[in-house]
């Protein structure tokens, strides 16, 4: 069985401070990694994925098989990150994805 | 941008009545999910289509609930019965490849 774990239900940073956002999974086989991110009043969106090892505003996060982690940082937290980060998983390749979420992370950045 | 559209945006229902939510998802898209989000809670997967057919569900995803796409371009989850459990954000998704695009969501509300 597959599932996301997401230990913290929000975390709040001073603008400015790095953000680190954490997401452990567990699963047998070799899985896709995304995070998705929920705006406040917006849908949820895709924000990176571990296979394309993009920086998208400014996130990056790295797979870390031995530890099964991948950690969504930042180095310089903005006001307008502040929304709603899910860690997700899926087991499959190719265009069916059967995504399974973590719980969520509320990231609040303070100015 | 091409985006997944839902409505309604919002039901009030009493329990025991039937209920559809509808989304018309990317034109290009061959694969289609709903999922659902209960309060406070992180997002489930419900099922998922492709080629015409169920290719997964959940466990949630019991006889009381139904997929269907009519035509070229609606995809509808109906709920037979509703319980006040169904109580929910209910996210219709697409994808044509690696990523899901979401819609706004259909908010549900079992009385």
């Amino acid at each position: 069985a597959q599932r996301v774990t997401q230990p913290e239900k929000l975390l709040s940073v001073f603008k400015g401070a790095p953000v680190e956002l954490k997401c452990n999974y567990s699963y047998s086989g070799s899985p896709e990694l995304f995070w998705y991110v929920q705006y406040s009043r917006q849908r949820l969106q895709l924000l990176l994925r571990h296979i394309s090892r993009e920086s998208i505003k400014g996130f990056t996060a790295d797979l870390n098989k031995g530890e099964t982690s991948f950690h969504l940082k930042k180095p310089f937290a903005q006001e307008e990150d502040s929304a709603m980060y899910y860690c997700a998983l899926s087991p499959n390749s190719g265009g069916y994805q059967k995504v399974t979420f973590g719980t969520g992370t509320k990231l609040q950045v303070i100015p | 941008e091409p985006e997944v559209t839902q409505t309604p945006s919002h039901q009030v229902t009493q329990m025991g009545q039937e209920v559809i939510l509808r989304c018309v998802p990317i034109s290009n898209h061959l694969y289609f999910y709903w999922y659902r989000q209960i309060l406070g809670q992180k997002v489930e997967f419900l099922v998922s289509f492709y080629n015409n057919e169920i290719s997964e569900k959940s466990e949630i995803f019991d006889d009381q609930f139904s997929v269907e796409r009519p035509d070229g371009s609606n995809f509808t989850l109906k709920i037979r019965s509703t319980k006040l459990e169904d109580s929910a954000m209910y996210f219709c998704a697409s994808s044509a490849e690696r990523e899901l695009f979401f819609g706004e969501g259909s908010r549900l509300t079992v009385l």
